[in-house]
């Protein structure tokens, strides 16, 4: 079962422009939440992050989302950058203790920001 | 360079024999995972370690996979009797406490 969804395999974006980036989760015990990048042949590098007692962190050109109620959170880049051109990963994790860091990933979702 | 460092980048295997993967964390970080990652997918949660205490194994980790990290600073996975769904890309990652958690740059995996 995908606890994790990222729905839109792909998504591109003019240089400039907003992109918006999608991710539903199932797991009620989910209290943490995370966006990772990825470029080819290298791992995940963390972007930002969301306690589940926030609805919104904003950390320069990238801001996240939480709706709880919904199970649905989101980035948002602005302004998106050629550079920024790469895989995002969402990423939830359980409620502390042992279980965190342990992460549970979705599919991701293939950014291309057009100069 | 003060990252998480995997050996080797890259790894080509013939069915049926042992292959063996090393991380090295960032040398504070107490926490240690394994992750597996296959083509269109995210990663997918291995194993994990508190110091050189294996705490959680996931249902993926079949009896041919064993992990190690023998004195909380490295850590080793070995795959043994490869078989060709073993292709993939495995990461490691480090974490000292609640925070967020640091990815070495993976070992690919071929299976042949």
């Amino acid at each position: 079962d995908q606890q994790v969804k990222q729905n839109s395999p792909s998504l591109s974006v003019q240089e400039g422009r907003i992109s918006i980036l999608n991710c539903d989760y199932t797991n009620s015990m989910f209290d943490y939440f995370l966006w990772y990048k990825k470029y080819p042949a290298e791992g995940p590098t963390f972007l930002i992050s969301i306690s589940s007692i926030k609805d919104k962190n904003e950390d320069g050109r990238f801001t996240v989302f939480l709706n709880k109620s919904a199970k649905h959170l989101s980035l948002h880049i602005v302004p998106s950058q050629p550079g920024d051109s790469a895989v995002y990963f969402c990423a939830a994790s359980g409620a502390g203790g042992t279980s965190y860091g342990k992460l549970t990933f979705g599919q991701g979702t293939i950014l291309t920001v057009h100069p | 360079d003060t990252g998480v460092s995997q050996d080797p980048r890259h790894k080509i295997t013939k069915r049926g024999q042992n292959v063996t993967f090393r991380c090295d964390p960032i040398s504070e970080h107490n926490r240690l995972y394994w992750y597996r990652q296959t083509l269109g997918q995210g990663p997918e949660f291995l194993t994990y370690f508190q110091n050189e205490a294996q705490l959680e194994k996931s249902r993926l980790l079949s009896d041919r996979f064993s992990a190690e990290r023998p004195k909380g600073s490295f850590s080793t996975l070995e795959i043994q009797r490869t078989e060709q769904g073993d292709s993939a890309m495995y990461l490691c990652a480090s974490t000292p406490q609640r925070t967020e958690a640091f990815f070495g740059q993976g070992t690919r995996l071929t299976v042949v």
